[in-house]
């Protein structure tokens, strides 16, 4: 069974470009998970969704970040404008409806902004 | 708020040999789950090792084990007979149980399996 999905698994841009990252979820899965992981603050929380509804977007930077989920097997992370301090690596995970301790990571997709 | 506190940014250990990793932790809360995952080079982030706050045994998954202290906020992880693919960070991480169930992380540890 495939685990969870993410294009790209690289991507360099430059700063004041839209930047466009993808997950795909675990078959099943209802809970998707978007994480940034950086230096400076390690690994954090941005958004979560249950059955395609955001619950909680607390972590999200700030509005230059937009998270949707239009279907159950796919959600995007969207950067527009990109700036330089937005270069992480950038984690989608899943897990089942209650079942949160059992989130599922994808590879990750490493976002350079330059 | 949560906080996860790994006060060990890097640590080393012979093959073959036993190390263990610290973790505390802050919370007002009773109910709850703590984690190790563990991020090779690859970046994958894989869970090593769960712990629910309400269990007083102690977790083990093979040669992972955890020393879980809750009156003191303490979660270690211990790894019997290092192996050279152990050489990875190692994050500890800390969910409420119920509510907003949130994955908070701590900076992580890197250790180094030496042969």
């Amino acid at each position: 069974d495939a685990g969870v999905i993410q294009s790209p698994r690289h991507e360099v841009t430059e700063m004041g470009q839209e930047v466009t990252l993808r997950c795909k979820p675990i078959s099943g899965h209802n809970s998707l998970f978007w994480y940034r992981q950086t230096m400076m603050r390690g690994l954090e929380l941005l958004i979560y969704f249950n059955n395609n509804v955001p619950i909680d977007d607390s972590g999200m930077p700030e509005d230059r970040f937009s998270a949707k989920m239009p279907n159950a097997s796919f959600s995007t992370l969207k950067i527009q404008p990109s700036e330089p301090r937005d270069s992480a690596v950038y984690f989608c995970a899943s897990s089942l409806w209650g079942r949160h301790y059992e989130q599922y990571f994808g590879p990750g997709t490493r976002l350079t902004v330059t | 708020a949560q906080t996860v506190t790994q006060s060990q940014p890097e640590m080393s250990v012979q093959e073959a040999e036993t190390v263990t990793l610290s973790c505390t932790y802050d919370t007002s809360e009773n109910n709850y789950y703590l984690f190790w995952y563990k991020q090779p080079p690859s970046r994958q982030m894989i869970l090593v090792i769960r712990q629910e706050a309400y269990k007083q045994q102690n977790a083990t998954e093979n040669r992972f084990s955890v020393n879980f202290q809750k009156a003191a906020k303490s979660f270690s992880l211990k790894i019997s007979d290092s192996q050279l693919g152990d050489t990875a960070m190692y994050f500890c991480a800390f969910m409420k149980q119920g509510g907003s169930e949130k994955l908070v992380f701590g900076k992580g540890t890197k250790l180094t399996v030496n042969p």
